[in-house]
C-alpha cells in the first residue's frame, strides 16, 4: 500500500511556542490530507481536510488559527499548533488520500507525531 | 445524521475462539465500509473494507443493510489479532471517514 510518513515522531516543547509537523506521501500524490488527533484511549478525532492547494476546512470546535494547515504541494501537508499550551498535548496523526492507490476513499495514515507541551 | 457505534470499547477472548466485533452504523445514502486496525506502537492500517468482500488474516465482514450492521468476524482467534480495530464509515457528502470509538481486542492465551 500507499505510505504517509509524519516528521518528527515525538516533539516536546516550551508552552507558548510554536510547533510544525509534517506529513509527506511518499508514492503517491496525495489530493487530500486530513489531520487527526487522538487522546489516549480514544477514537481519531477529524481536526481538518485538505486539499491540495485551498484553504483547509475545519471541524466544528477546532481553532483554524491555532492550527494552522498548509497543503502546498501534493506530497507535503504541515500543521503548525500555534502558541501551544499543555492542553495541546497528544498524538497527531495525518491521512492522506489520492487517486492511485486503489480505491479512490481509501486513506493512508501515517505513524503519528506524540506532541507533549510543558 | 452519519454516525458509527462500537458497543464494546473492550474485547476479550480466548487464542482459538470465535471473535465477533460489533459495528452498526447511520447513514442515509449507500453506505462504505471499513475496518481499520491499529497494532501497539503502530499505524492505523485498512484492515479491509466491504465493497471488495475480501478476506484478510481470517476477519471477514459483511455489511447488513436491513440491521445497518458490519459486524468484523473471525472464526478462529490469534494472539497476534491482539489491536484496536476502528469501525469507520465513508461520508461521501463530505468526502471523510466517520470513525467509530474503536474496541480494544485481547486475546489471551
Amino acid at each position: 500500500g500507499a505510505v504517509v510518513s509524519q516528521h518528527p515522531s515525538r516533539v516536546i516543547c516550551k508552552s507558548g511556542t510554536s510547533v510544525k509537523i509534517e506529513c509527506r506521501s511518499l508514492d503517491f500524490q496525495a489530493t487530500t490530507m486530513f489531520w487527526y488527533r487522538q487522546f489516549p484511549k480514544q477514537s481519531l478525532m477529524l481536526m481538518a481536510t485538505s486539499n491540495e492547494g485551498s484553504k483547509a476546512t475545519y471541524e466544528q470546535g477546532v481553532e483554524k488559527d491555532k492550527f494552522l494547515i498548509n497543503h502546498a504541494s501534493l506530497t507535503l501537508s504541515t500543521l503548525t499548533v500555534t502558541s501551544a499550551h499543555p492542553e495541546d498535548s497528544s498524538f497527531y496523526i495525518c491521512s492522506a488520500r489520492g487517486t492511485s492507490g486503489g480505491s479512490y476513499n481509501e486513506q493512508f495514515f501515517g505513524p503519528g507525531t506524540r506532541l507533549t507541551v510543558l | 445524521a452519519q454516525r458509527v457505534t462500537q458497543p464494546e470499547k473492550l474485547l476479550s477472548v480466548f487464542k482459538g475462539a470465535p471473535v465477533e466485533l460489533k459495528c452498526n452504523y447511520s447513514y442515509s445514502g449507500s453506505p462504505e465500509l471499513f475496518w481499520y486496525v491499529q497494532y501497539s506502537r503502530q499505524r492505523l492500517q485498512l484492515l479491509l473494507r466491504h465493497i471488495s468482500r475480501e478476506s484478510i488474516k481470517g476477519f471477514t465482514a459483511d455489511l447488513n443493510k436491513g440491521e445497518t450492521s458490519f459486524h468484523l468476524k473471525k472464526p478462529f482467534a490469534q494472539e497476534e489479532d491482539s489491536a484496536m480495530y476502528y469501525c469507520a464509515l465513508f461520508w461521501s457528502g463530505a468526502q471523510k471517514l466517520v470513525f467509530g470509538q474503536g474496541t480494544r481486542l485481547t486475546i489471551n492465551p
